[in-house]
């Protein structure tokens, strides 16, 4: 069982559209971590949250951590094909990362 | 380019027969962990290595095995391979559990 619900689970856009990626929890984590996997690729990672309510922003994504430090947002703004991948969101609590359950992005030209 | 190179890239087993999995990581990357990512899935924890003991381990069967090396090499062991074992298997090391990890891309282990 994931302790990390990702949604949407899939994600279908026109280039140049803004999306919304949502990650929730119950439990409460030390860090957030959001990753990217391309076909046959290993997770690479995006960003890293530690702080309550930290926002970060990498270009057009924006990451934000919630004030509890259970759930977190990844936003991206003028949506490129480039964008296309899985996005996975990982919690760490103990120096143990757990992944959730990931959300396909795919930006149609 | 992670550093993180793992063997095979993919790899094709009957159930029962058994498996070894191999991962190279960078100088100096003193914990490894090994996930698996069922289709369409996260990757889930199976368990972490550091400086050759473990450290950590997810909610997988004693089948499930592991060993570090003092050359920054590791191997995940899977015994008695059952078909949901069917999945991409991911290496993950860095200098310490507190710092960001670096993913191999995988090996795919089909199991029929």
């Amino acid at each position: 069982t994931q302790l990390l619900e990702q949604s949407p689970q899939f994600l279908s856009i026109q280039e140049g559209e803004n999306l919304t990626v949502y990650c929730n929890s119950s439990s409460v984590f030390s860090s957030l971590q959001w990753y990217r996997q391309e076909p046959g690729e290993g997770p690479v990672l995006l960003v890293t949250v530690v702080t309550g309510g930290e926002v970060k922003k990498l270009k057009r994504l924006t990451f934000q951590f919630g004030d509890a430090r259970k759930d977190s947002s990844l936003h991206i703004t003028a949506a490129q094909p480039g964008d296309t991948g899985l996005y996975l969101c990982a919690g760490e609590r103990n120096e143990k990362l757990t992944f959730g359950t990931g959300t396909r992005l795919t930006i149609i030209p | 380019e992670t550093g993180v190179t793992q063997s095979p890239t993919h790899l094709i087993k009957t159930r029962g027969q058994q498996v070894t999995l191999r991962c190279s990581s960078q100088s100096g990357h003193n914990t490894v962990s090994w996930y698996q990512q069922a289709l369409g899935q996260g990757p889930q924890f199976i368990f972490q290595y550091y400086r050759e003991e473990e450290n950590g381990r997810g909610n997988f069967p004693p089948r499930f095995s592991g060993l570090q090396f003092p050359n920054y090499s590791s191997e995940l062991n899977v015994n008695a391979l059952e078909l949901d074992d069917s999945a991409l298997y991911l290496c993950a090391s860095s200098t310490d559990s507190t710092q960001p990890q670096h993913f191999g891309d995988g090996t795919r282990l089909s199991i029929l």
